[in-house]
């Protein structure tokens, strides 16, 4: 059973770098096919995918969000870990991690709340 | 981008009376033999988790009281006889290009 973690500041200064990092345990992120992916969800709003990176190191971004974002991964920890550059108060959110197989994301963090905010 | 929009948007509903919510996507999801349509539920205060994927298939532990339907465009989770454990937002999901979810359908008990 793979379990995901979400940590990273929970504030935010207007026009910094949101930095957060998922550890994966009970599965590799370099072995299986498997995206693993960020997304979040805005109080009281609907979800967002952010960007996701597969197991061979490739990545995609929500296009609306791409020229912001970066996802990597240390596979020396088992960790992936979230960028978002130039943040403002709509980009304060509950951010989650999760995992994406062959039929849909079947594990996820609890979710972390970062907010945006000087 | 596939456009993902749900009906209703809530949804009060009766323990034990059956509940349906509507999800229509902006292209056809049907590509391969299956549709690229997936529903998850978002209790109060957790993670979604996975109910539904190829548009019809329960995922693993889901009662099967949760049913999906539909190709192409159109699709429809049932709940033959709701329980007050049903209570959350439902999103259907497109898995076709990258992913995007519908706005969400609040069920709550009457």
């Amino acid at each position: 059973q793979v379990q995901l973690q979400e940590s990273g500041p929970g504030l935010v200064k207007p026009s910094q770098t949101l930095s957060l990092t998922c550890t994966v345990s009970g599965g590799s992120i370099s072995s299986g096919s498997y995206y693993w992916t960020w997304i979040r969800q805005p109080a009281g709003k609907g979800l967002e995918w952010i960007g996701r990176l597969y197991t061979t190191g490739s990545t995609n971004y929500n296009p609306s969000l791409k020229s912001r974002v970066t996802i990597s991964a240390d596979t020396s920890k088992n960790q992936f870990s979230l960028r978002l550059t130039s943040v403002t108060a709509a980009d304060t959110a509950v951010y989650y991690c999760a995992t994406y197989g062959d039929f849909g994301f079947d594990f996820w963090g609890q979710g972390t709340l970062v907010t945006v905010s000087s | 981008d596939i456009v993902m929009t749900q009906s209703p948007l809530s949804l009060p509903v009766t323990p034990g009376e059956p509940a349906s919510i509507s999800c229509r996507s902006s292209q056809s999801l049907h590509r391969n033999g299956y549709d690229s349509l997936e529903w998850y539920l978002q209790r109060p205060g957790q993670s979604p988790q996975l109910l539904i994927y190829m548009g019809s298939k329960r995922a693993s532990g889901v009662p099967d009281r949760f049913s999906g339907s539909g190709s192409g465009t159109d699709f429809t989770l049932r709940i033959s006889r709701v329980e007050a454990e049903d209570v959350g937002i439902y999103y259907c999901m497109q898995a076709l290009q990258t992913w995007t979810f519908g706005q969400g359908t609040k069920v709550e008990i009457k």
